[in-house]
């Protein structure tokens, strides 16, 4: 079946340091995005990324559908950026459901 | 602008209970997703929901479903519970012609099956 893969599994950071979390699928995907979700629960949206690469503060995201995998940047991390971070994606057979990775989790110190 | 709004927030109950979950959707959204996620794990697609009928079904037996109002919001029923049941239950809301699926998910129901 569809497989996402993060790595690594779990990360752990001096504030300002920098990251990259990385993310890798089986199959042609559509879709891919990144979350984040806190530690309260609450996933939020960071960026909808099927190619390319964007940038949003601190955090940039560049996928490379053609070897299936995306990448996402954070620099100057803050102790507020840990939690868990998860892409997903969709593919062919399934537009309208997105496949999950088992997630990086991610603790940065003070 | 109100976001994905989930009731409730916690709840238990016990093997062989009903449960229904409800879900108002970000204000323009008109598609509804839901997603399961057991404790360490990611989120796991159960369907969505479109002009009122289900659209696509993950792997979830039929214990599972759901429907959709008028006003695009939803619930989640879950019937004779298993304790395999506890999970954080996700609604996902987003625009069908937007051009792109992207979620905007509520805070999650926290579901325990004693």
């Amino acid at each position: 079946g569809i497989q996402v893969e993060q790595s690594p599994p779990d990360l752990i950071l001096q504030e300002g340091a920098n990251s990259t979390l990385r993310c890798n699928f089986s199959d042609s995907v559509n879709n891919l995005q990144w979350f984040h979700q806190n530690p309260w629960g609450q996933l939020i949206n960071l960026f909808y990324i099927p190619s390319g690469t964007k940038q949003n503060g601190r955090l940039s995201a560049t996928t490379v559908a053609t070897e299936r995998y995306s990448l996402l940047y954070i620099s100057s991390s803050q102790t507020t950026d840990s939690g868990v971070y998860f892409c997903a994606g969709s593919f062919s057979g399934g537009y309208n459901k997105l496949i999950f990775g088992a997630g990086t989790r991610l603790a940065v110190h003070p | 602008d109100a976001g994905v709004t989930q009731s409730p927030t916690h709840l238990i109950k016990t093997r062989g209970q009903q449960v229904t979950l409800r879900c108002s959707p970000k204000s323009g959204h008109d598609t509804v997703s839901w997603y399961q996620q057991a404790l360490g794990q990611g989120p796991q697609f159960i369907f969505q929901y479109y002009e009122e009928e289900e659209r696509q079904r993950g792997n979830f037996p039929d214990r599972f479903s759901g429907h959709q109002f008028p006003n695009y919001s939803s619930e989640l029923n879950v019937n004779a519970l298993l304790l395999g049941d506890s999970a954080l239950y996700l609604c996902a809301s987003s625009l069908e012609h937007s051009g792109a699926n992207v979620l905007t998910f509520g805070a999650g129901s926290r579901l325990t099956v004693l």
